[in-house]
C-alpha cells in the first residue's frame, strides 16, 4: 500500500530563516506526483509546490523548493526567508501515476509550522 | 472565480442523528473528491466523482455514509446515523483533470458528534 510519512508534527523557525520539512513515501510505482499543500489557520488548503516523479529537476516556486530523492523516496520542502504568513499546517501528498486505477491523493499527518517574529 | 465552498463550516450533532454536508466545486471541474481528517491523523480519501458518477468509493467507511452528486455539479455527503467516531473535518476538493493536477480544496466542515 502507498503511504506518506511526515515525521515532524511541529516545527518553528525564526522569521527570515530557512526551514526544511521532511516527507517520505512508499510506493512501487515509477511514475507518480508529489505535492506540498499548506493550510493556514482557519483557511483552506492551497497548493505550495508540485513535483512529477519522472522529472529529475527539483521543483521551485519562489521561496519554496523541494529536495526530491526518488531512490530514497524522500520529498522534503525547504522554505527560505521564512515569513509570518508561512505559519500553517503543511501536508505532503502523493498521487499515483497512469498505471494505477485510482486518482486519489494520499496524505501525511502534517507538520505544524510556526514562524516566530 | 469562486473557489470550492463547503456548508456548513461547523456542525455539532448528537449520536444517532443525521447530518448532510454540501460541497460546491469550482465551475467546470468534473472531478470532485471527499476526504476526512480525524484529529491529529492523516487526511484520508473517502470517494471520487467524475461528473455524476462515482469513480472510486473505496474510502467510504461504511454504509452509514452516502454521497451524491446529482447533475454533476454540487455534491452532498450524508451521515446517517452519526456515530462518535465520525467526528472530524470533512474536506471537499475539485480538479479539472485526472492525473497529477492540482486539486482545489474547500475550507472543510468540522463535524462533532456528541
Amino acid at each position: 500500500a502507498q503511504t506518506v510519512t511526515q515525521s515532524q508534527p511541529e516545527m518553528s523557525v525564526q522569521e527570515a530563516e530557512t526551514v526544511t520539512l521532511s516527507c517520505t513515501y512508499d510506493t512501487s510505482e515509477n511514475n507518480y506526483y508529489l505535492f506540498w499543500y499548506k493550510q493556514p489557520p482557519s483557511r483552506q488548503m492551497i497548493l505550495v509546490i508540485r513535483q512529477e516523479a519522472y522529472k529529475q529537476q527539483n521543483a521551485t516556486e519562489n521561496r519554496f523548493s523541494v529536495n526530491f530523492q526518488k531512490a530514497a523516496k524522500s520529498f522534503s520542502l525547504k522554505i527560505s526567508d521564512s515569513q509570518l504568513g508561512d505559519t500553517a499546517m503543511y501536508f505532503c501528498a502523493f498521487s499515483p501515476g497512469a498505471t494505477s486505477g485510482t486518482y486519489k491523493y494520499i496524505f501525511g499527518t502534517g507538520t505544524r509550522l510556526k514562524v516566530l517574529a | 472565480e469562486a473557489g470550492v465552498t463547503q456548508f456548513p463550516s461547523h456542525s455539532v450533532i448528537e449520536k444517532g442523528q443525521t447530518v448532510t454536508l454540501r460541497c460546491d466545486p469550482i465551475s467546470g471541474h468534473d472531478n470532485l473528491y471527499w476526504y476526512r481528517r480525524v484529529m491529529g491523523k492523516e487526511i484520508k480519501f473517502l470517494l471520487h466523482f467524475v461528473k455524476e458518477s462515482k469513480q472510486d468509493e473505496s474510502g467510504m467507511p461504511n454504509n452509514r455514509f452516502l454521497a451524491e452528486r446529482t447533475g454533476g455539479t454540487y455534491s452532498t455527503l450524508k451521515v446517517q446515523p452519526a456515530e462518535l467516531e465520525d467526528s472530524g473535518v470533512y474536506f471537499c476538493a475539485s480538479s479539472q483533470d485526472l492525473r497529477g493536477t492540482e486539486a482545489f480544496f474547500g475550507q472543510g466542515t468540522r463535524l462533532t458528534v456528541v
